[in-house]
């Protein structure tokens, strides 16, 4: 098993959809995950942290099961702008080692 | 947050040369990485940049194949050495700790290399 799997996609959903990732990770004493995004030919940045049960920013929303050992990621009222690759990241405990999933990516049309 | 600048921003060169890679990173940062994302893939460590001392670098990479050097606090250079097509890949800088973000990790904009 990977250390950390997404669904690559891609998922194709129309303005204002509702659309949901899922993140599984295999180390059960992960304690912190991380939600980047990646748009094309950039560089990855810091999308959201989950420290507890979940975190809400916004549009969007992430959640942590820790009993399944997945997170997700669930984007309301998608914008075009959203389009990009969405990274799940597993940090080491201390946090300064990062290892990344395979990534999802999303395309909203009009 | 961290701004993190790397050179060159692109290069394509012939197979068996080698490229050297710099970050530079506005700030002092803990600790320094180097990654790779092969086309459509997501991003894989290559070593965490060691100030002063030999890179720590992850399975399937080498120092013979990927020198690192990290002088001070704020730069790192990553050499990519007797090229292949296959070391074609966006080489990423990234920057953690220190005074302009503790808890959270930091990417350059990347150094497209293709190898001819």
């Amino acid at each position: 098993r990977k250390e950390v799997e997404q669904d690559p996609g891609p998922f194709n959903v129309p303005e204002g959809a509702t659309v949901a990732f899922n993140c599984t990770y295999s180390n059960s004493a992960s304690q912190s995950f991380f939600w980047y995004r990646q748009d094309c030919r950039k560089e990855p940045k810091l999308l959201m942290s989950v420290y507890s049960s979940g975190n809400e920013d916004g549009r969007f929303t992430a959640q942590l099961n820790r009993a399944s050992q997945y997170i997700s990621l669930l984007i309301r009222d998608s914008k075009l702008s959203d389009s990009a690759t969405y990274l799940c990241v597993v940090p080491n405990n201390a946090g300064n080692m990062l290892t990344f999933g395979g990534g999802t990516r999303l395309m909203v049309k009009p | 947050s961290a701004v993190i600048s790397q050179k060159p921003s692109r290069d394509i060169c012939q197979r068996g040369t080698s490229l050297t890679i710099q970050c530079q990173v506005d700030s002092q940062v803990t600790m320094m990485f180097w990654y790779r994302q092969q086309p459509g893939q997501s991003l894989t460590l290559i070593a965490t940049a060691n100030q002063g001392s030999e890179a720590t670098y992850e399975s399937g990479f080498v120092i013979d194949k990927f020198p690192i050097s990290r002088p001070n606090l704020t730069f790192s250079t990553l050499t990519v050495s007797n090229m292949s097509p296959e070391d074609s890949s966006i080489y990423l800088c990234s920057a953690w700790g220190g005074a302009k973000g503790e808890n959270e990790q930091f990417f350059g904009p990347g150094t497209r290399l293709t190898v001819l």
